[in-house]
């Protein structure tokens, strides 16, 4: 069964630096997503991404954030300085013809030090 | 404020005894209803979803929900649980009329199942 696949399980990384998460949806889907989840609170929503623009995005994808789909398998997120509040666990979700039926990775969990 | 609430933090049952977890939706129209799992290091499992039609909603691995308008509710409910069904639970919701395709969340219910 095909499934979404999320590199690195585990980033630790320095305020201020640079992360780049990556995500492979599943090879037929259109529409893109990135959600995340601090330790003990909700998974909330990121941004979604369809025909190579966002579509949509939450207060929370500020300047700092980016996501990209540089070739025809990845999507990326990138989060350009990190903060000490962007550690969360991240997820990657995509979808095919039925937006709403949205088929997630297992995450990538993200730890600014 | 438009939102999705699982009263339930934590829930302890038995194995084979019957689960339910509940979700209460709060929006002026019925949104698409959804249940996902997830089990420890695993990424977000879809078990159901409902759009319209019959309330009863059939799902994966022996799950069931049902959608009660009148209590804005979309239980999800197993009639015997098994160890492996030990996860977090979580109830979501796509707004259907703010051309959107985000899913909004609640808290999630944590089950524990024991032998």
């Amino acid at each position: 069964e095909p499934e979404v696949t999320q590199t690195p399980s585990h980033q630790v990384t320095q305020m201020g630096q640079e992360v780049i998460l990556r995500c492979v949806p599943i090879s037929n889907h259109l529409y893109f997503y990135w959600y995340r989840q601090i330790l003990g609170q909700k998974v909330e929503f990121l941004v979604s991404f369809y025909n190579n623009e966002i579509s949509e995005k939450s207060e929370i994808f500020d300047d700092q954030f980016s996501v990209e789909r540089p070739d025809g398998s990845n999507f990326t997120l990138k989060i350009r300085s990190t903060k000490l509040e962007d550690s969360a666990m991240y997820f990657c979700a995509s979808s095919g013809y039925s937006t709403y039926e949205q088929y997630f990775g297992p995450g990538t969990r993200l730890t600014v030090t | 404020a438009q939102s999705v609430t699982q009263p339930d933090i934590h829930i302890t049952v038995s194995e084979g005894a019957s689960l339910e977890l509940r979700c209460n939706y709060s929006y002026g129209a019925t949104p698409y209803l959804f249940w996902y799992v997830q089990s420890p290091g695993q990424g977000l499992q879809l078990l159901l979803k409902y759009f319209s039609g019959d309330t009863l909603v059939q799902g994966i691995k022996g799950f069931e929900a049902e959608f009660k308008r009148s209590q804005s509710s979309f239980n999800l409910r197993k009639p015997s649980v098994h160890w492996s069904d030990a996860a977090e639970y979580f109830c979501a919701v796509v707004h259907p009329e703010g051309n959107t395709d985000k899913l909004i969340f609640g808290t999630g219910t944590r089950l524990q199942v024991f032998p």
